[in-house]
């Protein structure tokens, strides 16, 4: 069935950096737009980013821009988000999910990968 | 504070209709189609509506969304103990260049 992993979540010191990885097997991911979606531990959803499909344009929220950065590699099917300039506020789980264009829903999600910002 | 505005909660008994809000503004859910994702405990969400109204193969048509103006709704019929869970509407915004969603709505079934 369709898949997405992620992996990479941790334990990081306010300031400090991590990469993200998510990993897609059993449908065609370099034709597939992707999104970095987070889930607060209070329960909310909050979109972070999304990259097209060739990896030339990508998208972040406000949130983020300036320090975190998406990007992917096809021959890998692979996705990334580097975060930098972490804050605790960036404490959540990180999911990645799939969607067919830009402005389509997310109709394949992972299982997301905990990051935890605290000093 | 999300972009879109949903109740926290819901409650209804087994065979019930109830319905979700979800309220947003002219640059969400004012020009874009919404959908509606369902969340279990400790699960990824998963899509339950999109494009307003449209379900996914293997959705029951016991859910059905739709929207007017800067508001949407899904309404969930013969209310069943397997609905319960927590349901996020999403929207493409056109100030953010990205999506926004509603805080959530935990649905009880009495």
């Amino acid at each position: 069935q369709l898949q997405l992993v992620e992996s990479g979540g941790g334990l990081v010191r306010p300031g400090g950096s991590l990469r993200l990885s998510c990993t897609a097997s059993h449908f065609s991911f370099s034709d597939s737009y992707m999104s970095w979606i987070r889930q607060t531990p209070g329960g909310g959803l909050e979109w972070v980013s999304f990259i097209g499909s060739s990896g030339l344009y990508t998208s972040s929220a406000h949130s983020v821009k300036g320090r975190f950065t998406t990007s992917r590699d096809n021959a890998k099917n692979s996705l990334y988000l580097d975060m930098t300039s972490l804050r605790i506020e960036d404490t959540a789980l990180y999911y990645c999910a799939r969607h067919k264009l830009e402005n389509d829903p997310f109709d394949v999600w992972g299982r997301g990968t905990v990051v935890t910002v605290s000093s | 504070q999300s972009a879109l505005t949903q109740p926290p909660s819901v409650s209804g008994t087994p065979g019930q209709r109830v319905t979700i809000s979800c309220s947003g503004s002219r640059s969400n859910i004012g020009g874009n189609p919404v959908n509606w994702y369902k969340q279990l405990p400790r699960t990824p969400p998963t899509l339950l509506i999109y494009n307003d109204y449209r379900r996914p193969t293997l959705v029951p048509d016991r859910f059905s969304g739709s929207r007017s103006g800067t508001s949407a709704s899904l309404a969930i019929s013969g209310l069943d103990s397997e609905d319960e869970a927590t349901y996020f509407c999403g929207a493409w915004d056109v100030n953010v260049n990205g999506w926004v969603f509603g805080g959530g709505t935990r649905l009880t079934v009495l």
